[in-house]
């Protein structure tokens, strides 16, 4: 029972935006949205996190919507090294929780 | 900070051999994670720890599977025999449980049974 969807795939030009969205319809009020991003042959690497604020750090911007059943993970000026594949996930924060990964949406980055 | 560090990198075994995999953690973390990536199945979580003891097992696939933590800064994943499809990347990650930052993980292991 997937907690969010997103689009399979999807592409941008390098030094163009790319905007990730995900859909968490059922998400409940204690329940943060997290992105993470794997590029091939490595480990998941973490994002950014929110609850329902819009973050941003060094590596992208997370716009959540007011009523939180979507958000969007922006980055800025994608370049080729971003071209992997992006997990949008829900999960309430602590020791008996559990991160739980979807498949995510693949992005390529095209020159 | 060297981060969460996995050996081997590489395994190729035989079926009906132990196989034995390794994980450090980030030095203070205290909730560690096993997942294994296939192209059929995706990340999947195994087992997860919080301060050394097993919290959840219930993604351990069979009794093959066994996992141990036996002090903070050392855990190891075992398959007692091996088949073959259980050939995957196994990654381990490491966490502060008592916030809501992110998994740091490692590089995995990509085990081969054949």
């Amino acid at each position: 029972d997937a907690k969010t969807t997103q689009p399979p795939s999807m592409d941008c030009a390098e030094g163009r935006a790319a905007n990730l969205p995900c859909n968490h319809s059922t998400i409940s009020g204690n329940e943060y949205v997290y992105w993470y991003r794997q590029i091939h042959s490595q480990g998941p690497q973490y994002i950014i996190h929110g609850l329902k604020n819009n973050e941003t750090n060094e590596m992208a911007s997370l716009i959540i919507t007011e009523d939180r059943k979507s958000s969007t993970l922006i980055l800025p000026h994608a370049t080729l090294r971003d071209t992997a594949v992006y997990y949008c996930i829900v999960r309430v924060p602590g020791a008996n929780s559990k991160l739980t990964f979807g498949k995510g949406i693949t992005l390529s980055v095209r020159p | 900070d060297a981060g969460v560090i996995q050996s081997p990198r590489h395994e190729v075994t035989e079926m009906g051999q132990e196989v034995t995999l390794r994980c450090k953690p980030i030095s203070g973390h205290n909730s560690l994670f096993w997942y294994r990536q296939t192209m059929m199945r995706g990340l999947e979580l195994l087992i997860y720890f919080n301060n050394n003891v097993p919290i959840d097992d219930s993604g351990m696939p069979e009794d093959r599977f066994s996992a141990k933590m036996p002090n903070a800064s050392f855990s190891t994943l075992k398959i007692q025999p091996s088949e073959p499809r259980d050939s995957a990347v196994y990654f381990c990650a490491s966490s502060f449980s008592n916030t809501n930052y992110g998994y740091t993980f490692g590089s995995g292991t990509r085990l081969t049974v054949v």
